[in-house]
């Protein structure tokens, strides 16, 4: 089982749809979850972290099922510029300091007029 | 503010040949630094980090290396390059001490091996 989980899609949707996004980890000592976008062929950057409590970052949403080793992100009225690949991310700090940060290989987002 | 520099942006090398990929962070002090690749079409898998000058754990067997000669410098090498070791090579830094984050990319390089 891969450490962190994604479906690769191509998600194609409309502008102005919600698309949501899921992501599913296998390691229950993971301490702190994000959600990266990376444009073809562009470094990843990172888009929000992700709480316990949900969050919520304008048109972005991001949930935590710890108990499930679950998360998810939810976007809201697409827009063009949303076209990227979204990567989940689940983080573990190191022995000796640092992070692992373990990157699920992408779901992939088309927005279309 | 805090930026990363990594360098090439591109390179095209021959099997055997050797690699010197440097990534420099300005704005910041003792950061921990890190190497990931990204094979086409795979996720990013980290390579190396460093959480101090001369301390470099290794995550996965390789044909790489990768050194830490100066506080904000990372430089990641091979002697012999194979053709797997084609990909995108991104150098990253986050905050110094246990849990820093975010974690924040370079460019990235792009290296085939022909």
């Amino acid at each position: 089982r891969k450490e962190v989980e994604q479906d690769p899609g191509p998600f194609n949707v409309p502008e102005g749809a919600t698309v949501a996004f899921n992501c599913t980890y296998s390691n229950s000592a993971s301490q702190s979850f994000f959600w990266y976008r990376q444009d073809c062929r562009k470094e990843p950057k990172l888009l929000m972290s992700v709480y316990s409590s949900g969050n919520e970052d304008g048109r972005f949403t991001a949930q935590l099922n710890r108990a499930s080793q679950y998360i998810s992100l939810l976007i809201r009225d697409s827009k063009l510029s949303d076209s990227a690949t979204y990567l989940c991310v689940v983080n573990f700090i190191l022995t000796g300091g640092g992070n692992k940060l373990t990157f699920g290989t992408g779901t992939q987002l088309k927005v279309e007029l | 503010s805090q930026t990363i520099h990594q360098w090439p942006a591109t390179l095209v090398q021959p099997v055997g040949s050797p690699l010197s990929l440097e990534c420099t962070v300005e704005g910041t002090s003792n950061p921990n630094l890190y190497w990931y690749r990204q094979a086409a079409g795979r996720g990013l898998q980290l390579l190396f980090y460093s959480v101090g000058i001369g301390q470099i754990s290794s995550e996965v067997p390789q044909n790489l290396s990768a050194s830490r000669p100066q506080d904000r410098q990372f430089i990641l090498s091979s002697k012999k390059l194979l053709l797997s070791d084609s990909g995108f090579y991104l150098c990253a830094w986050s905050p110094p001490g246990q849990g820093g984050f975010p974690l924040h990319f370079g460019n990235g390089t792009r290296l085939t091996v022909t």
